[in-house]
C-alpha cells in the first residue's frame, strides 16, 4: 500500500544552520511523482517542488535542494543557511501511476522552528 | 493571475446549523479538490471533481457532507447538520489535469469551528 513517512515531528534550528527533513514513501508502481509542500504560519499550503520516479536528478533552487534516492525510497529536502521564514510545515507528499488521478498521498509533515 | 479563492476565512456556527464553504478554483484548471485538515487525522482528501464531474468521493466522511461544482469556476462544500467533531481547516485545490502528475495549488483554507 502505498505511504508516505516524515519521521521528524518537530526540528528546531538556530538561524543559518543548515537542516534537513526526510520523507520515506512507499508504492508499488513503478511510476510516480514525488512533491513537497511549504505550509507557513499563516496556513497555506505552498507547493515547492514536484520531482517523477525516472529523473533521479537532486535539484537545487536557492538555499533549497532535494535528495532523491530510489534504492531507499526517500525524498529528503535539505534548506541551506537557514532562515527565521523558512519556519513552517513541511509536508512531502505522492502520487502513483496508477492512482488513475493526481491523489495525494501526504504525509504527516514536519514542523520547522528557525529561531534567530 | 489569482490563486485558488475560498471563503469565507473563517466560521464559527452552532452545532446542527448548516455550513457552506465556498470555492473559485484556478482559471483554466478542470481539476479541483476538496481537502480537511486536523491534528490528529492530517491532510484528508474528501472529494475530486474532474471537468466538474466528481470522480472519486470516498473521503467524505458521511452523508452529512455533499460537495457540488456546477461550473468550472465555482464549488461549494457543505455540511448539513454540523457537529463539533467537523471544526478543522477545509482547503480546496485546483490543478491544470488530473495526471498524477499534476501539481495541486491550494486555496488559504477555511477555518471552521462548530460550538
Amino acid at each position: 500500500a502505498q505511504k508516505v513517512t516524515q519521521a521528524q515531528t518537530e526540528i528546531s534550528v538556530v538561524e543559518k544552520e543548515d537542516v534537513t527533513l526526510d520523507c520515506v514513501y512507499e508504492t508499488r508502481d513503478t511510476t510516480y511523482y514525488l512533491f513537497w509542500y511549504k505550509q507557513p504560519p499563516s496556513g497555506e499550503l505552498v507547493f515547492l517542488i514536484r520531482r517523477n520516479s525516472f529523473d533521479e536528478q537532486n535539484e537545487i533552487s536557492g538555499r533549497y535542494s532535494w535528495n532523491f534516492q530510489k534504492s531507499t525510497s526517500s525524498f529528503n529536502f535539505t534548506i541551506t543557511a537557514s532562515q527565521v521564514v523558512d519556519s513552517a510545515v513541511y509536508f512531502c507528499a505522492l502520487s502513483e501511476g496508477t492512482g488513475g488521478y493526481n491523489k495525494l498521498i501526504f504525509g504527516a509533515g514536519t514542523r520547522l522552528a528557525v529561531h534567530p | 493571475d489569482a490563486g485558488v479563492i475560498q471563503s469565507p476565512r473563517h466560521e464559527v456556527t452552532e452545532m446542527g446549523q448548516e455550513v457552506t464553504l465556498r470555492c473559485k478554483p484556478i482559471s483554466g484548471h478542470n481539476s479541483l479538490f476538496w481537502y480537511r485538515q486536523t491534528m490528529m487525522r492530517g491532510l484528508e482528501l474528501l472529494i475530486y471533481f474532474n471537468n466538474n464531474v466528481p470522480i472519486d468521493d470516498s473521503g467524505m466522511p458521511e452523508d452529512r457532507f455533499s460537495a457540488k461544482m456546477p461550473n468550472a469556476s465555482f464549488s461549494t462544500l457543505k455540511i448539513q447538520p454540523s457537529e463539533p467533531r467537523d471544526s478543522a481547516v477545509y482547503f480546496c485545490a485546483s490543478s491544470r489535469g488530473g495526471s498524477s502528475y499534476n501539481e495541486q495549488f491550494f486555496g488559504p483554507g477555511t477555518r471552521l469551528t462548530v460550538l
